[in-house]
């Protein structure tokens, strides 16, 4: 069975950043796409970006275009996001998902909910 | 960049009965690639359904997908206590081009 299992929950200050990882297990991992999903507190769901690690390269919403690394390690089988000059608005729960070609994104973490407070 | 616009936003409905969800798109959505997800309180998003149609593996055949045009349906027939949640659709699988609905929520009446 695959699971995702992210790092715990953040407290950062304003202008700083945070580096979110999602551990994977039950699959083969540089074969699927691992996909980044946040969600604000009281809102929907907003895609960040992904990236498939046989393919190295990610891809980034542009909302987040300047701001936010996705990186993998093989060697653990742990994707990583980062997201630099964090404001309050970046106050959410980040997910991380993978998808498959045509499967959407079928197994999903269980949240790191990152605050941005002064 | 296509934008998914779900409706109604809410729907209050009893259990037993059917509930239709829709989600339409701005341009062209291939149907291999649009997704409907379930997401209770506090818990993380579920898939439900891939390929606009399809179950995902452990979803009752109470839930039901389809398309037609750049018009998507999640229909929830019979419905029971724990179906009563919010529902987000999803393009997938074109990375920069990947956006999700705004979500409806069902709520018991």
């Amino acid at each position: 069975q695959v699971q995702l299992v992210q790092s715990g929950a953040e407290v950062k200050k304003p202008g700083s950043s945070v580096k979110v990882s999602c551990k994977t297990s039950g699959g083969t991992f540089n074969t699927f796409t691992i996909a980044w999903v946040r969600q604000a507190p009281g809102h929907g769901l907003e895609w960040m970006g992904g990236i498939t690690p046989i393919f190295g390269r990610p891809d980034y919403a542009q909302k987040f275009q300047g701001r936010i690394t996705i990186t993998t390690d093989d060697s653990t089988d742990t994707a990583y996001m980062e997201l630099s000059s964090l404001t309050p608005e970046d106050t959410a729960v980040y997910y991380c998902a993978r998808e498959q070609t045509f499967l959407g994104l079928d197994f999903w973490g269980q949240g790191t909910l990152v605050t941005v407070s002064s | 960049e296509i934008v998914l616009t779900q409706s109604p936003g809410t729907l209050s409905l009893s259990p037993g009965e059917t509930a239709t969800l829709s989600c339409r798109a701005s341009q062209t959505v291939s149907s291999h690639y649009l997704g409907w997800y379930q997401q209770r309180p506090g818990q993380a998003p579920r898939l439900l359904i891939y390929g606009a149609s399809t179950r995902a593996t452990g979803i009752p055949d109470r839930f039901s997908g389809s398309a037609s045009g750049t018009d998507f349906t999640l229909t929830i027939s019979r419905l029971e206590p724990e179906d009563f949640a919010v529902y987000y659709c999803q393009q997938y699988g074109s990375f920069s081009q990947n956006t999700f609905g705004q979500g409806t929520k069902v709520e018991i009446k």
